[in-house]
Formats: C-alpha cells, sequence, structure tokens
C-alpha cells in the first residue's frame, strides 16, 4: 500500500533563513505522481507542484525549490530565504495511476513557523 | 467559476444527531472526494466517488454515506454523530486520473459534543 512520511512534525526558523521539508514515500506502482500543498492559517488547502515518476529533473520556482530522488523515494522541498508568509502547514502527498488512480494519500504535514 | 464550494463552515452537533456536510463545483470534474484533517494525522480520505452515481470507500469511511445523483455534487452524511467525528472536513475535485491536481474546498469545521 502506498505511504507519505513527513517526519518533521514542526521546524521553526528565523526570517532569511533556508529551510527545507522531506517527504519519503512508498509504492510499488511504476507510475506515480508527488504533491506538495500548502495550508496557510486560514485554512484552505494551496497547491504548490506536481512531479510524476518518470521526472527527476529538480524544479525552481522563485524561492520554492523541489528536489526528487527515486533512489532514495524522496520529494523534499525547499524554501530559499524564508519569509513570515512561508508559514504554514505543507503536506506532501501520492497518487498512483494505475493502482488508486485520483486517490490522494497525503503525509501527516509539517507545520513551519517563520519567525521575524 | 465559484471552485469547490462546502456548506456549513462550522457546525457543533451533539452526539447521536445526523447532518449532512453539502459540496459543490462547477468545474465539471468527475472525480470528487472528502477528507477529514486530524491534528498531527494529516487528511484521510472517508468516501470519494469517479462519477455520477459510482461512489467508493476511502480510509476511513465508519461512520459516513455519500452519494453521487450530479457531477456537481457530493454531500457526505454523518448517521448518527459521534465526538470521534470531530474535524475539519475538505471535499475535493479534480479531472479522473492521478496526474491531476486536486481543487479543495474552504473546508467545515465540525464539532461533536
Amino acid at each position: 500500500a502506498q505511504k507519505v512520511t513527513q517526519a518533521q512534525t514542526e521546524i521553526s526558523v528565523v526570517e532569511k533563513e533556508d529551510v527545507t521539508l522531506d517527504c519519503v514515500y512508498e509504492t510499488r506502482d511504476t507510475t506515480y505522481y508527488l504533491f506538495w500543498y500548502k495550508q496557510p492559517p486560514s485554512g484552505e488547502l494551496v497547491f504548490l507542484i506536481r512531479r510524476n515518476s518518470f521526472d527527476e529533473q529538480n524544479e525552481i520556482s522563485g524561492r520554492y525549490s523541489w528536489n526528487f530522488q527515486k533512489s532514495t523515494s524522496s520529494f523534499n522541498f525547499t524554501i530559499t530565504a524564508s519569509q513570515v508568509v512561508d508559514s504554514a502547514v505543507y503536506f506532501c502527498a501520492l497518487s498512483e495511476e494505475e493502482t488508486s488512480g485520483s486517490r490522494l494519500t497525503f503525509g501527516e504535514g509539517t507545520q513551519l513557523t517563520v519567525n521575524p | 467559476n465559484a471552485g469547490v464550494t462546502q456548506t456549513p463552515k462550522f457546525q457543533v452537533l451533539k452526539t447521536g444527531q445526523s447532518m449532512t456536510l453539502q459540496c459543490a463545483q462547477d468545474m465539471n470534474h468527475e472525480y470528487m472526494s472528502w477528507y477529514r484533517q486530524d491534528p498531527g494525522m494529516g487528511l484521510r480520505l472517508i468516501h470519494y466517488s469517479v462519477g455520477a452515481g459510482i461512489t467508493d470507500q476511502g480510509e476511513v469511511p465508519n461512520g459516513y454515506n455519500v452519494s453521487r445523483s450530479t457531477t456537481e455534487d457530493f454531500p457526505l452524511r454523518l448517521l448518527s454523530a459521534a465526538p470521534s467525528q470531530t474535524s475539519v472536513y475538505f471535499c475535493a475535485s479534480s479531472r479522473l486520473g492521478g496526474s491531476y491536481e486536486q481543487y479543495f474546498g474552504p473546508g467545515t469545521r465540525l464539532t461533536v459534543t
């Protein structure tokens, strides 16, 4: 069965520090998709990125970057020069094309607090 | 487009009461689902639907019923509320297939006393 683990329950940093959120996944499918969602204090869930299992290129979007490594089953998320507005809960999630289709399995989430 | 809408935003129930959480989407998405979010447990799938007339159980279906009579609507029914169902409930929709991002509603915060 698929599983997503976010071992860091809470992280606290000072503004402008870089921070990496870890995500480790388990799946038996060869075709799968990994996602990151952000949940700010207001409570809504905001989609950040999707990566498919055949594309191991790292991705950068502004201060955000993602490192996908199939060899270690990890899909880590780095925020460079963190800001107070980055404070949120971040979720990593997995879907499997063959086994579970659209169903998402979420990790437990990492609460990131960026202090001024 | 309104996206995914959920009502109510907040609800307090007494143990044993029943209620329906409403969810609607206007994006013509085939896939809809319900999650509950509890502290330290991420989001867990309750029920999902791949189209009108088709529903299936997720990870934590006990105590909940769903139906999908139209593409747009996917209500979640609590048959006899229990304190263990105190949670934040999110409805989501997407196109069918694992590659598509899911769009989430704003959530319903339910307290069962």
